[in-house]
């Protein structure tokens, strides 16, 4: 079974413009949560989605959003692109809504942005 | 606050040897644990979760946890370190927060690195 599918691996970019990236999760499962990785913050909780619906947030800016389709696939965007967002950006899987606890959370092999 | 700290940026093993990654927890309501390794330029593999139950958790790997409510504490252990075993290793817990936003979703330690020498 194949695992969280995450495209582009790399990417750069420049200040201001915006970027999308893209998700498939491990077939069946309906949450998709992305989380942002930089050396300074560590990891952080971005949103959730399930059932087409963003169920939680992160606290970070508007700029940052998200959507989620019917097959589950998910697309997250950020927009006027700054420096501080160069980061690894990791989709994560799961059967049900991080609400339930007894789920594990499958991560992706994460999209590298560079933001110069 | 829901938190999750791992006290070592860095902790040297020589192979064959058992290791500890340790790591303490404070959550609010029953704790959800979980470990996840990184190997560089990759994504985050999971090795193991404490729900509830057994306060051992065997994992992937050969990687194991106990859990300690008394000292919050779950900390990973293996009998033998192996030279591929080095990587980045993150503790996380469930944020188990009702309200306010992020509920349900990790909250991740810093991450220590392991370092297996031959």
């Amino acid at each position: 079974k194949a695992g969280v599918t995450q495209t582009p691996r790399y990417l750069i970019k420049t200040r201001g413009q915006q970027v999308t990236l893209s998700c498939s999760p491990i077939s069946g499962h309906r949450s998709v949560s992305w989380y942002q990785q930089t050396p300074g913050q560590g990891l952080q909780f971005l949103f959730e989605y399930f059932s087409e619906t963003q169920r939680n947030k992160g606290n970070f800016p508007g700029r940052f959003s998200g959507r989620q389709f019917s097959n589950s696939r998910s697309e997250m965007n950020v927009s006027t692109l700054e420096l501080g967002d160069s980061a690894l950006y990791l989709c994560a899987s799961s059967l049900e809504r991080g609400t339930s606890s007894g789920n594990t959370i499958y991560f992706g092999e994460g999209s590298w942005l560079t933001v110069v | 606050a829901q938190s999750v700290a791992q006290p070592e940026d860095q902790v040297n093993v020589a192979e064959g040897n058992p290791l500890t990654v340790k790591c303490t927890y404070s959550v609010s309501g029953n704790p959800y644990l979980f470990w996840y390794v990184q190997y560089p330029n990759r994504g985050l593999q999971f090795l193991l979760k404490y729900i509830t139950g057994d306060n051992l958790v065997k994992g992937s790997y050969g990687f194991e946890a106990e859990f300690n409510k008394s000292q919050t504490s779950f900390h990973l252990k293996k009998p033998s370190a192996l030279v591929s075993d080095s990587a980045l290793y993150f503790c996380a817990v469930r944020d188990s927060r009702r309200y306010g936003g992020s509920q349900g979703n990790l909250i991740f330690g810093k991450g220590t690195k392991l370092s297996v020498k031959p």
